[in-house]
């Protein structure tokens, strides 16, 4: 299996929702990450989770919190969020052998 | 600090002719080098990669890349493209792992005209 799920495939939340975005993967991996991606542009890192613990932020906003509940599973819990953090939220993990990262189908997000 | 870049925003080619996508890389030591295809609105998924070794590396759907350490190039090349390889086409070098962190060249968009 190498594949890395993500769900849900769309959502449409308000400013003032609470909602998580799941991942899952069953590939042994050791680390797990969120990344956003803007329309036409790359994906940017968000957070890196490496044997469920958090080791990169890469300084965003309190409104994104991530929580890996154990070494296959990753959320990302959104709050109070605004129109521009509307994106793909991509999801991706690799092993401790090896450092290619698979990721996800990603959330659609749209924050209206 | 590491960084990729790909100069072609956009490429047309035809149907059954050649292709090369061109990638620059700025690293410190022997980098990792991935090349990832992305269907519109789908995620990402691994053509190939390089980590040591031959130079020249096979991946998924045909396609193949040369890294060339003198021109710090990873050029992504096909024999003969398919309809179905119109996508976004992300470089990217690094590893997301410790301290490091996967870098993205900016995309190049591949159209194929038949």
């Amino acid at each position: 299996d190498t594949e890395v799920t993500q769900t849900p495939k769309h959502l449409v939340m308000g400013m003032t929702n609470k909602k998580s975005l799941k991942c899952e993967q069953h590939m042994g991996h050791r680390a797990m990450y969120w990344y956003k991606q803007k329309a036409k542009k790359p994906p940017e890192l968000m957070f890196v989770y490496s044997y469920e613990k958090l080791s990169i932020n890469e300084s965003v906003p309190s409104r994104f919190s991530p929580e890996c509940p154990n070494s296959s599973l990753l959320n990302l819990h959104l709050h109070a969020l605004q129109p521009e953090d509307s994106a793909l939220y991509l999801c991706a993990s690799s092993g401790t052998e090896s450092t290619e990262a698979f990721f996800g189908q990603g959330t659609r997000l749209t924050v209206v | 600090a590491q960084s990729v870049t790909q100069p072609d925003i956009h490429i047309t080619v035809s149907e059954g002719a050649s292709l090369e996508l061109r990638c620059n890389y700025s690293y410190g030591a022997t980098p990792y080098l991935f090349w990832y295809v992305q269907s519109p609105g789908q995620g990402l998924q691994l053509l190939l990669k390089y980590f040591s070794g031959d130079t020249l590396v096979q991946g998924i759907k045909g396609f193949e890349a040369e890294f060339k350490r003198s021109q710090s190039s990873f050029n992504l090349r096909k024999p003969s493209v398919h309809w179905s390889d119109a996508a976004e086409y992300f470089c990217a070098v690094g590893a997301n792992f410790g301290n490091e962190k996967l870098t993205f060249g900016t995309g190049t968009r591949l159209t194929i005209i038949p």
